[in-house]
C-alpha cells in the first residue's frame, strides 16, 4: 500500500462547485502539505500543517481552505471552484525537521470547466 | 525569504552522455537542499538531499549533486544517462527544516537514443 494516498485521482467539476481533495498517510509524519503544479511553474505551496492544531498559509492560499482532521489526514477544499484552479494537486508529508525531505502522493488532476 | 532558480527549462541529451542540471538558490539562513524527479503521470520522488557535511552527495539511479556555498549552487549530475532518466527534475530548498520547501520551476530532461 502507498504511504501517501490522495482521493480522487481525477476530478472534473464546474465553476462555482465546492470540491474537497483528501490526503491520508501511513508514514507517521506530523507535517503535511498541499501543493499545486502548473506547467512551467514548478510546485507552489498552498497550505501546510506542522501538527493537528497548527495550520499555515502558503504562497497561494486564496480560494482554498484546509482541514487537518487527524495526524494522518489533511483535506484541501475549494469553496467555489474557478477555471484557473485547474491544475495538478499534490499532498506531501515530512517528519518534524524535514531532514528526510518530503514524501509525495500520486497527485489529483482537477479540471474546472 | 528563499528562492530557487533552475536555469534550464529543458535539457536534451543523447543516451550514455553526461548531463548536468543547474540549480541556484538564495537564502539568508542555513539550508537543506533537495533534488526530486517526476516521471510522466507520477508524483515526485526524492533523488538526493544535502543536509550538512560532505558537499558531494550521492543519490539513487546514479545521480549526484555538489553543494557549493560560495556560489549558492546545488547542481545535479550523472556521468551517463539512460532513456529511462527522461523526466522532470526539481530542485528545492528549505531553511534547515523549519518551514516548507520552496521549489524551482523544474528542468525537463529529454534523453534521446
Amino acid at each position: 500500500d502507498a504511504d501517501v494516498t490522495q482521493t480522487p485521482r481525477n476530478r472534473i467539476t464546474k465553476t462555482g462547485k465546492r470540491i474537497m481533495l483528501e490526503c491520508s498517510q501511513t508514514k507517521g509524519h506530523d507535517r503535511m502539505y498541499w501543493y499545486r503544479q502548473d506547467p512551467g511553474l514548478g510546485l507552489q505551496l498552498i497550505y501546510y500543517s506542522f501538527d493537528v492544531k497548527d495550520i499555515n498559509k502558503g504562497e497561494i492560499s486564496d480560494g482554498y481552505s484546509v482541514s487537518r482532521q487527524a495526524q494522518a489526514k489533511f483535506s484541501l477544499s475549494l469553496e467555489s471552484a474557478i477555471p484557473n484552479q485547474t491544475a495538478l494537486y499534490f499532498c506531501a508529508t515530512s517528519d518534524s525537521l524535514s531532514r528526510g525531505g518530503q514524501f509525495f502522493g500520486p497527485g489529483t488532476r482537477l479540471t474546472v470547466l | 525569504a528563499q528562492s530557487v532558480t533552475q536555469l534550464d527549462s529543458q535539457v536534451p541529451v543523447f543516451e550514455e552522455a553526461p548531463v548536468e542540471l543547474r540549480c541556484n538558490y538564495s537564502s539568508s539562513v542555513s539550508v537543506y537542499l533537495f533534488w526530486y524527479v517526476q516521471y510522466p503521470n507520477q508524483g515526485l520522488q526524492l533523488l538526493l538531499k544535502y543536509l550538512s557535511g560532505s558537499t558531494l552527495v550521492k543519490g539513487i539511479n546514479g545521480f549526484e549533486a555538489e553543494f557549493n556555498k560560495s556560489q549558492t549552487s546545488f547542481h545535479l549530475r550523472k556521468p551517463s544517462v539512460h532513456i529511462s532518466d527522461t523526466a522532470e527534475y526539481f530542485c528545492a530548498v528549505s531553511d534547515a527544516g523549519r518551514r516548507a520547501l520552496t521549489f524551482g520551476s523544474g528542468t525537463r530532461l529529454q534523453v534521446q537514443p
